[in-house]
Formats: C-alpha cells, sequence, structure tokens
C-alpha cells in the first residue's frame, strides 16, 4: 500500500519560501509509472494543483504559480520536495501530496499539512 | 474561479439517489478522462471514480461516473449519512494553460 506523507514549517512569514517534502514509502518513485503531484487548498475552498514532477526530474508547473514555485525529486530518499516564493496570506492552505496516473488519476494522497503565512 | 463547474450543493434523502454534474470543455472533459474524490470533513481527497467510470478497488457500486462530450456525473445510491462529503471532479485540461483541472466541489447533505 503507497503512503505519503508531507512535513515541513507549519508557519511561514511573508515574503518568504513555503518548503515542504513529501514522502513516499510501500513504492519507489523511480518506477516510472507515475507523476508526483503538489496539490492545495485554501480553508473553506477548493482544491488546486500546484504542479507534478517525473522521477527523472521533468517539472509541469500551473501557470499561475509557475514562476514561484520549483518541485524537485530525491530518488534515493524516496522523496520530492515543494517550494514556493515570496509568500503571502494567499497562500495560506492545506498543501497535500499525491500520487498522479498518466489519466491525471490522483490515486494516493497525504493527509495534508496546513502552512499558514503571517508575521 | 474553477474551469471546470459544479453545483455548489445538492440534497437527497437517505435510501435515495443523487447525482452530481461536472460541466467543461473540449479542452478538458471533452479529451480527457476524469476523475472524482469524496473528501469526508477535515480529511484528504479519496479516489472514488477513475477514467470516466471505474472504480477503484473498495469503492462500492453505489457509486458511479459517466461521460458525455463535456460534461460528467457522478451518481449515488441507497444514500447513507456517511456519505455526506465534498466531492469534486478533476481532468487535465490540454489548453495553452495545460494542467491538472479541479471542479469547484459540491457539498453533498443526507436529510
Amino acid at each position: 500500500q503507497v503512503q505519503l506523507q508531507e512535513s515541513g514549517p507549519g508557519l511561514v512569514k511573508p515574503s518568504q519560501t513555503l518548503s515542504l517534502t513529501c514522502t513516499v514509502s510501500g513504492g519507489s518513485i523511480s518506477s516510472g509509472d507515475y507523476y508526483w503531484s503538489w496539490i492545495r487548498q485554501p480553508p473553506g475552498k477548493g482544491l488546486e494543483w500546484i504542479g507534478y514532477i517525473y522521477y527523472s526530474g521533468s517539472t509541469y508547473y500551473n501557470p499561475s504559480l509557475k514562476s514561484r514555485v520549483t518541485i524537485s525529486v530525491d530518488t534515493s530518499k524516496n522523496q520530492f520536495s515543494l517550494k514556493l516564493s515570496s509568500v503571502t496570506a494567499a497562500d495560506t492552505a492545506v498543501y497535500y501530496c499525491a500520487r498522479a496516473g498518466v489519466t491525471a488519476t490522483l490515486d494516493y494522497w497525504g493527509q495534508g499539512t496546513l502552512v499558514t503565512v503571517s508575521s | 474561479q474553477s474551469v471546470l463547474t459544479q453545483p455548489p450543493s445538492v440534497s437527497a434523502a437517505p435510501g435515495q439517489k443523487v447525482t452530481i454534474s461536472c460541466s467543461g470543455s473540449s479542452s478538458n472533459i471533452g479529451n480527457n478522462y476524469v476523475s472524482w474524490y469524496q473528501q469526508l470533513p477535515g480529511t484528504a481527497p479519496k479516489l472514488l471514480i477513475y477514467d470516466n467510470n471505474k472504480r477503484p478497488s473498495g469503492i462500492p457500486d453505489r457509486f458511479s461516473g459517466s461521460k458525455s462530450g463535456t460534461s460528467a456525473t457522478l451518481g449515488i445510491t441507497g444514500l447513507q449519512t456517511g456519505d455526506e462529503a465534498d466531492y469534486y471532479c478533476g481532468t487535465w485540461d490540454s489548453s495553452l494553460s495545460a494542467g491538472q483541472v479541479f471542479g469547484g466541489g459540491t457539498k453533498l447533505t443526507v436529510l
């Protein structure tokens, strides 16, 4: 059974960089069949896709966030990471990592981690 | 504003049937597979339906999905109080702003 777990600071100051890591267990990031994803959900609102990374390092980002987002992968640790720069209060959300198949199906999700942007 | 359009809320009595619609365009639903996700209060979304109408292992056949043109529908029969949740449709959008897109979510209330 594949499991994903997000980790990182729950509080980030405005203008700083949000950094989160997703650790994958029960399966290998390097399997090549999946894209590893970040999605966020502001309090009381819907889901917003942030981006994907393939094990090779290829990335696909939400055009509205592309200038501030970097997703990277560490296959040796079976982890992938998210960096979001120049954050504002609008970036306050629960951040989820998830596994995506070739038809964009998100079949396994982490439990999510709340990140609050506040001074 | 979400790329895919869902009704904000639907409701029905226990035991009844409900459908949730998801409307898009040719760049997303019209040419790509649709998934549906259930989000119980305070939890992460869970995959309910993938590739328009397939159920992952463990999802009861009370849940069904269909797609026609640029719209998709989630059906739930034999409603239970435990089905009260937010439901989201999702797919890939192949336009110039390509990426994973979601509907705004539909709150299901089981009266």
